[in-house]
């Protein structure tokens, strides 16, 4: 168990819909990274949320977008799903000891994944 | 475009050898690489974090990396069917902001 909760756990939604999963970060940790793995594929990163900000982005299109609350929970929102959004989207916890400026290993612990939302899109 | 690549196998082994999994990387500015072990459905486990050129054990695994080569590679020992898994490497080029994976090497271990 790594502390890290998303949910739901399993989802179902038709083309062109919205989706929200959510994700509780490990106890103490302040980052959340948020992946996305498609089947037979290493996850992919969508983007990073430190501080309530987002801290960088993949290649994703706009139409994925996140928020942080205070207590470092957060959000993944996608609209206008399509056919190949469908896939495992993975919640990773850390703890940033620097403002935001990664540039040394120490700077961030290990990322530590919850158990994954698995969305389908029909 | 940064690259990790991984064999994705399957790398078959039996019971109580020694299992080598390897990944090369592109980016040299690349400063943390990671093992994750990811069974069938589950997320990704972290097993080894390693920083610096040479080898890291810790348990039945050693993690080996050679910065120059951009070469990491996970060596598990005494191999067992729970080891059965896919083992995911991930490297991380500023410390911070995201893991790049490799696509997963799908290792089976056979009684």
């Amino acid at each position: 168990e790594t502390g890290v909760t998303q949910s739901p756990t399993h989802l179902i939604k038709t083309r062109g819909q919205q989706v929200t999963l959510r994700c509780s970060s490990q106890s103490g940790h302040n980052t959340v990274s948020w992946y996305q793995q498609a089947l037979g594929q290493g996850p992919q990163f969508i983007f990073q949320y430190y501080r309530e900000e987002e801290n960088g982005r993949g290649n994703f299109p706009p139409r994925f977008s996140g928020l942080q609350f205070p207590n470092y929970s957060s959000e993944l929102n996608v609209n206008a799903l399509e056919l190949d959004d469908s896939a495992l989207y993975l919640c990773a916890s850390s703890l940033a000891s620097s403002g935001g400026d990664f540039r040394l290993p120490e700077d961030l612990t290990e990322a530590f994944f919850g158990q994954g939302t698995r969305l389908t899109v029909v | 475009q940064k690259e990790v690549e991984q064999n994705s196998g399957p790398l078959s082994v039996p019971e109580g050898a020694i299992a080598s999994l390897n990944c090369t990387y592109s980016d040299r500015g690349s400063q943390s690489f990671f093992w994750y072990r990811q069974y069938s459905g589950k997320s990704p486990e972290l097993i080894m974090s390693i920083y610096s050129n040479g080898d890291k054990e810790d348990g039945r695994f050693t993690a080996q990396l050679n910065k120059a080569s951009q070469y990491v590679s996970l060596l598990i020992r005494d191999s067992q069917p729970s080891d059965s898994a896919t083992y995911l490497c991930a490297v991380n080029e500023n410390a911070g902001n995201m893991l790049t994976f490799g696509g997963g090497t799908r290792l089976m271990v056979k009684p």
